[in-house]
């Protein structure tokens, strides 16, 4: 079975632009977890999507966004990009999210602006 | 707030000497604790998944296991391609929150 698999690997980008990153689960998997991770920060969440549905999201501006497709794949958008959005974006997948539910990474898009 | 804290921040290990880590959480109604091995530029790798306090698992050289209040990864006779960090996290509201990691280095 194939892992999950995040497009594109790298970015560069200029303060001010705005960036879609892409996700698409394991198969079968319905729920998508999005994830920044930051030398300083360590992994935190973004938010998580469940048949086209936010469920959950975590404190971070508005500038980032996201969305879930019918077939499970997800995006996630940074609008306005600052210098400290630099990171490693994850994607998660698991079957349905629920309690107890393993999450599985993809390899995640090193995003760097400057 | 839930939180999750792991120990040491980096352990430095000979070739076959064993260690453990530690992971404390403070979270109401645990419903799982994770265990992830991260590589540098990589996404995390899944290890182990411990539900309830007194639970074990075992993965080659690697064995978790869970109490009420904290979970411990022994490494047993490491080798040089165990050095990683380990990332711990607890699921709560759909989400993983993951404690700062333990950065493993074997040397030979």
């Amino acid at each position: 079975k194939a892992g999950v698999t995040q497009t594109p690997r790298y970015l560069i980008k200029t303060r001010g632009q705005q960036v879609t990153l892409s996700c698409s689960p394991i198969s079968g998997h319905r729920s998508v977890s999005w994830y920044q991770q930051t030398p300083g920060q360590g992994l935190q969440f973004l938010f998580e999507y469940f048949s086209e549905t936010q469920r959950n999201k975590g404190n971070f501006p508005g500038r980032f966004s996201g969305r879930q497709f019918s077939n499970s794949r997800s995006e996630m958008n940074v609008s306005t990009l600052e210098l400290g959005d630099s990171a490693l974006y994850l994607c998660a997948s698991s079957a349905s999210g629920a309690p107890g539910d393993t999450q599985y990474f993809g390899p995640g898009t090193r995003l760097t602006v400057l | 707030e839930d939180q999750v804290t792991q120990s040491p921040e980096a352990l430095r290990l000979q070739e076959g000497e064993s260690s453990s880590l530690n992971c404390s959480y403070t979270v109401s109604g645990l419903r799982g604790l994770f265990w992830y091995r991260q590589d540098p530029g990589k996404g995390p790798e899944f290890l182990f998944t411990l539900y309830s306090a007194g639970e074990e698992k075992e993965k080659e050289r690697l064995k978790a296991t869970l109490t009420k209040k904290e979970s411990f990864l022994h490494i047993t006779a490491p080798k040089p391609e165990d050095s990683a960090t380990y990332l711990c996290a607890v699921q709560f509201d759909y989400k993983l929150s993951f404690g700062a990691g333990t950065t493993v280095t074997v040397r030979a």
